[in-house]
């Protein structure tokens, strides 16, 4: 059974730095990977998604890593601005042939100005 | 940019009652679900909607919950008899593709009272 943790669950960072947020998930088996973003009281806005036979997918600011064997991905966030502030989830697909999504917790980032 | 619509954002009911969620996909995508997310907690998946019929449902998707898709735009989740542990975010989303990237609605907040 796949599950997914994020750690840690709060982060506060002054806006400019440069930061990673952590996924680890128990089965290295993935088909992909997506990040997302959560504004509170807001739908999921995905960021990236990364197949399982890549090791890296940028996007702006952002730069996400996979490391199957190891069952972790991160999420670097360059030049950090106080409109980042949001919690990032990161989720993947349930093994065999499901479209269900396994999702973490998640990571609440504040960016101070 | 397209976006997965979803109505309405609050709705609040009386124990016992039935609720109809609606969501607006993505016009041209092909893949429609239901997650929800109770306050606090991990977003989870509800069921998933291909070519007209369910394709997936997890555990919490029995016999209260049903899906539709009336006409070709909207996607609809009917909860028969609300229970007080049915109170979360509910979010609609859809992919144009199996297992490709999955854009959410800003969902709806179901409180039963």
């Amino acid at each position: 059974k796949q599950e997914v943790t994020q750690i840690p669950a709060a982060l506060s960072v002054p806006e400019g730095e440069n930061l990673v947020l952590n996924c680890s998930f128990t089965d290295s088996a993935i088909y992909n990977l997506q990040w997302f973003r959560q504004d509170p009281g807001k739908g999921l806005t995905s960021l990236l998604l990364i197949q399982s036979s890549q090791r890296e997918q940028t996007s702006g600011r952002l730069n996400a890593s996979l490391d199957k064997s190891s069952g972790r991905s991160t999420l670097y966030i360059a030049a950090s601005q106080p409109g980042d502030s949001a919690t990032y989830l990161c989720a993947i697909p349930l093994q065999g042939g499901s479209e269900k999504l396994v999702f973490g917790k998640g990571t609440k980032l504040t960016v101070n100005p | 940019e397209p976006e997965v619509t979803q109505t309405p954002s609050h709705q609040v009911t009386q124990m016992g009652q039935e609720v109809i969620l609606h969501c607006v996909p993505i016009s041209n995508h092909l893949y429609f679900y239901w997650y929800r997310q109770i306050l606090g907690q991990k977003v989870e998946f509800l069921v998933s909607f291909y070519n007209n019929e369910i394709s997936e449902k997890s555990e919490i998707f029995d016999d209260q919950f049903s899906v539709e898709r009336p006409d070709g735009s909207n996607f609809t989740l009917k909860i028969r008899s609300t229970k007080l542990e049915d109170s979360a975010m509910y979010f609609c989303a859809s992919s144009a593709g199996w297992r490709e990237k999955l854009f959410f609605g800003s969902g709806t907040q179901l409180s039963v009272l």
